[in-house]
């Protein structure tokens, strides 16, 4: 396995259309986070799942957001009726944590452009 | 709540020179410190993790430090080369949540 993947790279869209994105994270991790980043900013946690439930959300994400962790492996990250605020860099990131101990390893992103 | 802030924003130093990174935060009770670097338009790629329990940790060229009481930590890097140019992040964990800085981007002067 040679790290955290993520798809598509880049998505441009036409506010008010619906993006997916997906992430795979490394095998055998029990977590899988989420981010937003910014230009010059530094990532903004958005949710994160233990296996396949979803612990917690940011009161960032609005409810045009939602994520999923079927099974445990992959997520998806689906934003509905794209505003050009949403516009920015979606980061992943898979850990393994274990008695509250973790480090994080992100994927490459999906720069997300609303036009 | 947890914030975590990066000092100086921006940072330039001839190469060669010995430069350190700081990040504070406000809650010393943490599980772990992770220093990041992230280069324009890429994920990020880490550095050096510090558990709550240990005081500093080396990789290499790069030193990162945790004073868990004062709510410090300082990312030294010794003798610097233009690849070292980037973005540097710190993020702790705490209350379950794992709170990044805004990072602090280096350059470094051929």
């Amino acid at each position: 396995d040679t790290g955290v993947s993520q798809d598509p790279r880049h998505k441009i869209t036409k506010r008010g259309q619906n993006v997916t994105f997906r992430c795979d994270p490394i095998s055998e991790h029990n977590r899988l986070y989420w981010y937003r980043q910014t230009l010059g900013q530094g990532p903004e946690f958005l949710t994160y799942f233990q296996n396949e439930a979803q612990l917690e959300k940011s009161r960032l994400l609005s409810d045009r957001f939602s994520a999923e962790r079927p099974k445990g492996s992959f997520s998806t990250l689906e934003i509905q009726r794209t505003e050009q605020g949403d516009s920015a860099m979606y980061l992943c990131a898979s850990s393994l944590e274990v008695d509250g101990n973790e480090k994080l390893f992100f994927g490459s992103g999906t720069q997300l452009s609303v036009l | 709540k947890q914030e975590v802030t990066q000092i100086p924003a921006a940072l330039s130093v001839p190469e060669g020179e010995n430069l350190v990174l700081n990040c504070s935060f406000t809650d010393s009770a943490i599980y772990n410190l992770q220093w990041f670097r992230q280069d324009p338009g890429k994920g990020l790629t880490s550095l050096l993790l510090i558990q709550s329990s240990q005081r500093e940790q080396t990789s290499g060229r790069l030193n990162a430090s945790l004073d868990k009481s004062s709510g410090r930590s300082t990312l030294y890097i010794a003798a610097s080369q233009p690849g070292d140019s980037a973005t540097y992040l710190c993020a702790v964990r705490s209350d379950d949540k794992i709170i990044f800085g805004k990072g602090t981007r280096l350059h470094i002067l051929p």
